[in-house]
């Protein structure tokens, strides 16, 4: 079974500060690791994925993740946070011998950024 | 592109009635997932389907759930009857599944269901 940790609830950080959110996983195989955002009353977003290469993905709005194969996690993360960051995100994770193409998501981390 | 559409985008109804919650994936992408959303249990998949088939159902919490998808641009999920607690946002995505390659999952913006 695949599974993944999101280990704060909420993560509080003032503007201009570097912002991190953490996720560990677990899955058989290879990992296909994804991060999404979801602002008030809106859909989830997709923020940016890691599927082979580099461990360092960089996505949208100035995030950036890095894949830790050892460690089995996949931070997410921004060097100046901004006011408008400020959102719920989520870690979700697929296995390479997964059935199909289910992916599994995080409880979620709260970002609260303060001016 | 419009993205997924869901309809409608909220819902109050009285316990006991029919909910229809309704999907349009984005066009040429062939799955589509529907998802749970509450406080108390964060996000639930609770069934996807690919080129139009249903893969994977365990997630739907009771027989009074049940979800179609009669072709390729359509999808919906309907509650029967309904309860206070199926109250939450339902969410529908779609990705393009292609043999090796892990596709994104692209998510509608939720129908918010209220049952009093």
């Amino acid at each position: 079974a695949q599974s993944v940790a999101q280990p704060e609830d909420q993560v509080n950080v003032a503007e201009g500060n570097p912002l991190t959110v953490k996720c560990t996983y677990s899955v058989s195989g290879n990992p296909y690791l994804f991060w999404y955002v979801q602002y008030p009353n809106r859909g989830l977003q997709f923020l940016l994925k890691y599927i082979t290469g580099d461990n360092l993905v960089k996505g949208s709005y100035g995030f950036e993740a890095e894949f830790n194969k050892s460690q089995t996690s996949f931070h997410l993360k921004k060097p100046s946070a901004l006011v408008s960051d400020s959102a719920l995100y989520f870690c979700a994770v697929r296995g390479s011998r997964a059935a199909g193409n289910k992916l599994t998501f995080g409880g979620g981390t709260r970002v609260l950024v303060k001016p | 592109d419009a993205g997924v559409i869901q309809s409608p985008r909220h819902e109050v109804t009285e316990m006991g009635q029919e909910v229809t919650l309704r999907c349009k994936p984005i066009s040429g992408h062939n799955s589509l997932f529907w998802y749970r959303q509450t406080m108390m249990r964060g996000l639930e998949l609770l069934i996807y389907f690919n080129n139009n088939v249903p893969i994977d159902d365990s997630g739907m919490p009771e027989d009074r759930f049940s979800a179609k998808m009669p072709n390729a641009s359509f999808s919906t999920l309907k509650i029967q009857p309904s309860e206070p607690r199926d109250s939450a946002v339902y969410f529908c995505a779609s990705s393009l599944k292609r043999t090796t390659t892990q596709e994104t999952q692209y998510f509608g913006p939720g129908t918010r269901l209220l049952v009093l």
